[in-house]
């Protein structure tokens, strides 16, 4: 079975300053790695993925996340945010080669924007 | 671009009361899935299917069911509605098991 941990419910932010959405993962068998976004009242949207190759990966929005291996992470960054990133953010992982079907989704990080 | 649509977009729901519902993907996808969000829980598997006509259990299926009769098609149906499944529900495919996800605009369920 895999779990994520999302370390922070809720992450508040100047406009135009970095930011860092913390993940940590467990899993038994080799996972490929998610983070998805949700804007009030809509669905997720896909915001980068990790399948295999580069452990830096790129994704919409200027955000960025990293794969390490070694501390079983995948936190997500960006370098200077906007007030339109206002929104919840989930990381998400799913098995392969074995293991639960579907996504198992962290908690979720609420991200404020702060002008 | 259409994707994945829900029906219906919200609904109140006496307990007690049967509920299908709706979700339908026009990509082809093998693989369809059914989430809760719940406040404070993320979002968790309720039900999946791999391909047409197979399905399996995620991790809250008590109170749900599923059927794939079809590739495009994949309805949840509450049995008998109770309190506790008031939950904002998401419809999501993929093109195979543990590929990336697409999930539709979601269906709120208010269960009185």
């Amino acid at each position: 079975a895999q779990s994520v941990t999302q370390l922070d419910s809720q992450v508040p932010v100047f406009e135009e300053a970095p930011v860092e959405l913390r993940c940590n993962y467990s899993s038994s068998v080799s996972v490929y790695l998610f983070w998805y976004v949700q804007y009030p009242n809509q669905g997720l949207q896909l915001l980068l993925k990790y399948l295999s190759g580069s452990t830096l990966v790129k994704g919409i929005n200027g955000f960025e996340a990293e794969f390490n291996k070694s501390q079983t992470s995948f936190h997500l960054r960006k370098p200077s945010v906007h007030i339109s990133d206002t929104a919840e953010y989930f990381c998400a992982v799913s098995a392969w080669g074995g293991g639960a079907d579907g996504l198992t989704f962290g908690k979720g990080t609420h991200l404020i924007i702060q002008p | 671009i259409a994707g994945i649509t829900q029906a219906p977009t919200s609904q109140i729901l006496a307990a007690g009361r049967r509920m299908t519902l709706r979700c339908t993907q026009d990509m082809r996808h093998n693989a369809m899935y059914w989430y809760r969000q719940d406040l404070g829980l993320g979002l968790r598997l309720i039900h999946y299917s791999n391909t047409a006509g197979t399905t399996g259990k995620g991790e809250v299926p008590d109170g749900y069911s599923v059927s794939r009769a079809n590739t495009d098609d994949f309805p949840l149906t509450l049995a008998s509605a109770v309190p506790s499944q008031t939950s904002v529900y998401f419809c999501a495919s993929s093109p195979t098991r543990s590929d990336t996800q697409y999930f539709g605009p979601g269906t709120r369920l208010t269960v009185l």
